[in-house]
C-alpha cells in the first residue's frame, strides 16, 4: 500500500500570502492518479487538482499543482479568506485509494 | 445539477447492520464508477469501497473487507453500502463520491482515479 505523507501538518498564514503544501508518497505514483481536495468544516471535500496539475472545473487559477514520482506540491499563490481549510492529497494504486493525513491552512 | 444525496445513517449498537444509500441525479449514473469514503470524527478521509459502472469490479479497504458490501442499481440511479458487524471504529460520516473517469479534450485518453462529485454525507454512529 502506498502511504502519503503531507507537510506541514498546519500552515499559519495571512490573506494574500503564498501557501506551499507538500505531499510525499512512499513509492512512485502515476501523476494521473494524484489529486488534491479542499475541505471546510462541516462540508464534503471538493476536488481542486487532478492529474497532479490539472485544475478541476471552477477552481480559481491561484491554485496550482506540480510534481511527479513521489513528491507533489499544491500551491495557493495568494490566499483568500475562503481558502482557509484542510487540504488532502489522494492517490490510486494497486486497487486502493489512499489519502494523506491533511494539511490545515489557518490564519 | 449534478448531485449525490446519501441517506440511511443512524445510531446502531456494535454488531448490528445498516444500509446506506446514495441517490444520484444530473448525470448518467450508469456510466460512472463510484466510491464510498468515510471520515471519523475529527479525523482525515478514508476510502472504503469502489464499484465500477458495470459492477464487475469491486474493491474494499482492508478495514471493511468481509463486513461491508457495495452495490448499485442503475435503474434507480442509486449506490448502496451494506454494513454488517459494525464496530465502534466504523463511526464516521460516510460520503458517496463519483470517480471522474476519462478526461476531456487533450486528456481524453487518460483515466483519472479521482473523485469529482461528492455527496453531503450521512453519519453513522456505532455505540452501545
Amino acid at each position: 500500500e502506498i502511504v502519503l505523507t503531507q507537510s506541514p501538518g498546519t500552515l499559519s498564514l495571512s490573506p494574500g500570502e503564498r501557501a506551499t503544501l507538500s505531499c510525499r508518497a512512499s513509492q512512485s505514483v502515476s501523476s494521473s492518479y494524484l489529486a488534491w481536495y479542499q475541505q471546510k468544516p462541516g462540508q464534503a471535500p471538493r476536488l481542486l487538482i487532478y492529474g497532479a496539475s490539472i485544475r478541476a472545473t471552477g477552481i480559481p487559477d491561484r491554485f496550482s499543482g506540480s510534481g511527479s514520482g513521489t513528491d507533489f506540491t499544491l500551491t495557493i499563490s495568494r490566499l483568500e479568506p475562503e481558502d482557509f481549510a484542510v487540504y488532502y492529497c489522494q492517490q490510486y494504486g494497486n486497487s486502493l485509494f489512499t489519502f494523506g493525513p491533511g494539511t490545515k491552512v489557518d490564519i | 445539477e449534478v448531485q449525490l444525496v446519501e441517506s440511511g445513517g443512524g445510531l446502531v449498537q456494535p454488531g448490528e447492520s445498516l444500509r446506506l444509500s446514495c441517490a444520484a441525479s444530473g448525470f448518467t449514473f450508469s456510466s460512472y464508477t463510484m466510491n464510498w469514503v468515510r471520515q471519523a470524527p475529527g479525523k482525515g478521509l478514508e476510502w472504503v469501497s469502489y464499484i465500477s459502472s458495470s459492477s464487475l469490479t469491486i474493491y474494499y479497504a482492508d478495514s471493511v473487507k468481509g463486513r461491508f458490501t457495495i452495490s448499485r442499481d442503475s435503474a434507480k440511479n442509486s449506490l448502496y453500502l451494506q454494513m454488517n458487524s459494525l464496530r465502534a471504529e466504523d463511526t464516521a460520516v460516510y460520503y458517496c463520491a463519483r470517480v471522474l473517469g476519462y478526461g476531456s479534450g487533450s486528456y481524453s485518453g487518460i483515466y483519472f482515479y479521482v473523485m469529482d462529485v461528492w455527496g453531503q454525507g450521512t453519519t453513522v454512529t456505532v455505540s452501545s
